[in-house]
């Protein structure tokens, strides 16, 4: 079964900074897709940004971009210049890309990110 | 594009009793997960539909659960028997099958506190 790990329970960042949030995961499949979410308090998840694994490049959405590194199992998100509104649980997130099995998302226990002024 | 629809957004209601949630999905989502966030945690898969067929259930759904997704439209998930444990924020999501890197789109959940 695929776990997800996200080590860092609480992050701060302040305003205009740049935060690097940690995710790990553990599959033993080559054909995966990897998403982090946002999930503001009270509202709704939003996608952020997904990486397929069969692509070497990082996947970039304007301020947000991911450092995916296979070999170490690693799915690291870049937030940069750091906005209030940025102030969420972000989860990360795991799905087989194997058409024959569930599409369901594997998520990690989520990071707490805080913007400060 | 509405989004995904949940109701009730709340539910309090007593230990033993029987709850149903509804879901509406994004209209031409074929796809339609149940997942379960319980307080610092993350969602946890409990089951999905493809069009009206069920096609896999997490050990999490106990067979106090169930769940139905008549016409290929709405779902409900209904529980039985609330326990304490079922106290937990129930969320909804859906996408369209074709590529497998499609989102899922959520809903907001419904939040069940069971007295």
């Amino acid at each position: 079964a695929q776990t997800v790990t996200q080590s860092q329970p609480e992050m701060s960042v302040q305003e205009a900074e740049t935060v690097t949030l940690s995710c790990t995961y553990d599959t033993s499949e080559s054909d995966y897709y990897l998403f982090w979410y946002k999930q503001p308090p009270s509202r709704q998840m939003i996608l952020v940004i997904r990486q397929e694994a069969y692509k070497q490049q990082n996947a970039t959405e304007n301020r947000f971009s991911v450092n995916f590194q296979k070999a170490a199992k690693s799915f690291s998100l870049k937030i940069s210049d750091s906005q209030l509104g940025d102030a969420a649980m972000y989860f990360c997130a795991y799905r087989s890309g194997n058409t024959g099995t569930a599409s369901k998302l594997t998520f990690g226990t989520g990071t707490r990110l805080q913007v400060t002024l | 594009d509405t989004g995904v629809s949940q109701d009730p957004r709340h539910k309090i209601t007593k230990r033993g009793q029987n709850v149903t949630f509804r879901c509406d999905p994004i209209s031409e989502h074929n796809r339609l997960y149940w997942y379960r966030q319980t307080l610092g945690q993350g969602p946890e898969f409990l089951t999905y539909f493809q069009n009206e067929a069920q096609l896999e259930k997490s050990r999490l759904l106990s067979d106090r659960f169930s769940a139905e997704r008549p016409k290929g439209s709405f779902s409900t998930l209904e529980i039985q028997r609330t326990e304490q444990g079922d106290s937990a924020m129930y969320l909804c999501a859906s996408s369209l099958e074709g590529m497998g890197n499609q989102p899922q789109h959520f809903g907001d959940g419904t939040r069940l506190s069971i007295l």
